[in-house]
């Protein structure tokens, strides 16, 4: 069985500080894990992907995550956050092998304050 | 790459009618599309599987009469809320599957759905 768990409903950062955005997983199989994110009334936006190759992950607009596995954790963080980010970010998990079960985080909204 | 469209963006309808909700891949093929309803504040939640040629296969819970879903190419799937009520307004977003199996979802902007 697969679950995610995003610790964090909402998180709260100052424009310009790091931002970090916790999420934990249970998988009985080798699982794929990812980022979304979703912009108010928007569809779900890939922001990165890891599947089996290197554990620290790069994805667009500057965000990274690292998988752990040891910790089964898959945190997404930012260096320096921007105001364009605001927006509800979906961790998910699948297994490697389909792609077609994934399961969703509850979701993190993150806020940017000037 | 990876473009996922979905058609209309909005629509609001009269109770009991009949809403029709399309989803097209723009720049690939899709053999597997998906359909996720989402309520205000809350996670996706995984309506049916679509699979090209084939009948859908509808998570539990999910009324296949309420929710047509037609997967009649590669590139187009549709979703029709038959004799919709209020109780089905919501954001209603598509998924496809690029590649095989285990490559990733990409999603559709979504649709919002007001039923008066």
């Amino acid at each position: 069985a697969q679950s995610v768990t995003q610790l964090d409903s909402h998180v709260s950062v100052s424009e310009g500080t790091p931002v970090l955005l916790r999420c934990n997983y249970s998988s009985s199989y080798s699982p794929s894990l990812f980022w979304y994110v979703q912009h108010p009334n928007k569809g779900l936006q890939l922001l990165l992907k890891y599947t089996s190759a290197a554990t620290l992950v790069k994805g667009i607009n500057g965000f990274e995550a690292e998988f752990k596995k040891s910790e089964t954790s898959f945190h997404l963080t930012k260096p320096s956050a921007h105001m364009s980010d605001a927006a509800e970010y979906f961790c998910v998990v699948s297994d490697r092998s389909s792609a077609s079960k994934i399961i969703f985080g509850s979701g993190t909204r993150l806020s940017i304050r000037p | 790459g990876a473009v996922v469209s979905q058609h209309p963006s909005r629509v609001i309808c009269k109770s009991g009618t009949s809403v029709k909700i399309e989803c097209r891949s723009l720049d690939f093929q899709a053999t597997t599309m998906f359909w996720y309803r989402q309520f205000p504040k809350q996670s996706l939640m995984l309506m049916a599987t679509s699979n090209e040629g084939s009948k859908a296969t509808y998570e539990q819970g999910v009324e296949k009469d309420k929710f047509l879903i037609n997967h009649a190419s590669l590139t187009l799937s549709t979703l029709t809320v038959t004799s919709a009520h209020p109780e089905d307004s919501s954001f209603y977003i598509c998924s496809a599957l690029a590649g095989g199996p285990t490559d990733t979802q990409y999603f559709g902007p979504g649709t919002r759905l007001t039923v008066l």
